[in-house]
Formats: C-alpha cells, sequence, structure tokens
C-alpha cells in the first residue's frame, strides 16, 4: 500500500534551534518528493521538490534530503525562527501517474517558542 | 490575480443543503486541483482539471461532489445535500502544466455542515 508517514506528530522548540522532521514512504513507482509549509489557516506552500536523482536541495534555512534506496526524506530546518511555526507536509508522488497519484504525509505540527 | 483565490472563506450550512465552492487559479496556469483536508487528517485529492476537462475524477468521495471548470479559469466544486462527514477545508490548487509541477495553493474554503 503507498503509504507516506512523517514523524514526529508535533515538536516544540526554541528560537533559534535546529530541528529535522522524519518522512519515510513505501509509494512505488516513486516520481519526486516534495515538502510543503502550510501556516495555520493558510493553503500550503511548497518548499522543495526532489527527483530521484537528487539526494538534497535547499531553500533558505530549509534543507530537504532524500534517501531513494531506503524510502526516507528528512527536512532540516536551521535557526528557527518564530514564523518557522507551521505543519510541513511531506507529499511522494507516483511516477506515471495522473495528479490524483500525489500521496500526502499528514504532517508535523512544528511550534517554535520564544 | 497574484494568487490562487478562493471563497467563499468559510461556510456553514445545514444538513441536506446543496453548497458550491469557488477557485479562482493563478492567471495562465492551465491545471486546477481540489483538495479536502480534514482535522488530523493529510490532504485528500478530489480532482483535477487540464483546461476544461477532468481527466480524473477518481478522488470525488460519492456522486454528491461534482466540479466544473469553464473558460479554463474559474472552477467549482459543488457538493449537493451536505452530510456532516463534509465537512472540512476544501483547498484548491494550480500549476502551469498538468505534469506534476509546483502546485500553488489557495487559502481554502472551511465548511462546516451542522
Amino acid at each position: 500500500k503507498n503509504q507516506v508517514e512523517q514523524s514526529p506528530q508535533s515538536l516544540i522548540i526554541l528560537e533559534g534551534k535546529n530541528c529535522t522532521l522524519q518522512c519515510n514512504y513505501t509509494v512505488s513507482p516513486f516520481s519526486n518528493l516534495r515538502w510543503y509549509k502550510q501556516d495555520t489557516g493558510r493553503g500550503p506552500v511548497s518548499l522543495t521538490i526532489m527527483t530521484f536523482s537528487e539526494n538534497t536541495k535547499s531553500n533558505g534555512r530549509y534543507t530537504a534530503t532524500l534517501d531513494a534506496d531506503t524510502k526516507q526524506s528528512s527536512l532540516h530546518i536551521t535557526a528557527s525562527q518564530l514564523s518557522d511555526s507551521a505543519s510541513y507536509i511531506c507529499v511522494v508522488s507516483l511516477y506515471g501517474g495522473s495528479q490524483g497519484n500525489l500521496i500526502f504525509g499528514k504532517g508535523t505540527k512544528l511550534s517554535v517558542k520564544p | 490575480g497574484a494568487g490562487v483565490s478562493q471563497s467563499p472563506s468559510n461556510k456553514v450550512t445545514e444538513k441536506g443543503k446543496d453548497v458550491e465552492l469557488r477557485c479562482d487559479p493563478i492567471s495562465g496556469h492551465t491545471a486546477l486541483y481540489w483538495y479536502r483536508q480534514s482535522l488530523g487528517q493529510g490532504l485528500e485529492f478530489l480532482i483535477y482539471f487540464q483546461g476544461n476537462s477532468a481527466p480524473d475524477k477518481s478522488g470525488l468521495p460519492s456522486d454528491r461532489f461534482s466540479a466544473e471548470r469553464t473558460g479554463g479559469s474559474v472552477s467549482t466544486l459543488t457538493i449537493q445535500r451536505t452530510q456532516q462527514e463534509d465537512s472540512a477545508v476544501y483547498l484548491c490548487a494550480s500549476s502551469l502544466t498538468y505534469q506534476q509541477e509546483t502546485q500553488y495553493f489557495g487559502p481554502g474554503t472551511r465548511l462546516l455542515v451542522l
């Protein structure tokens, strides 16, 4: 069964600290993996998209990694800011599939405290 | 417009009533997607449009749900005879083409069925 599991479910960190969010997937055939940030009451915003051949991709203080062999991805946030408080959603797409073949994780809710 | 817009932002309705949700995609985007996000759940794909046609309707939960897109722009999602389990945030997204490029999300419509 195609699934995307994210951990932890929620996380609280202090401003200025780093954190890493995990995403494990059992999606095949794999096309790409995306990380989205969703602020409360807003739609998701794309952070990174990685294909099979990409191991890492950065977007400012956000760095995503992908290990296609172990089917794991991580999102590392450096020097966290209060504005990083949001849900982070991992999405994996099936190769050759239609847009109906985007498999969404349930997200990790990150709270950054002052 | 600058981004994807949706209306209404909030909708409260009584069980059994019909509701219509509207999405205005980014100008020039040919692909448009509808998702549903229930409390504590990941995003659930409903339907997508390439132009005015909907190649993939596999995600619509029942025949009470329908969607249309006219002029390759605005789309409406209609839910007939609403049920309490229809309560969720309905998100619309658009992308330049349907080939799995970055999707830009609207803020969503929060539907509450009493």
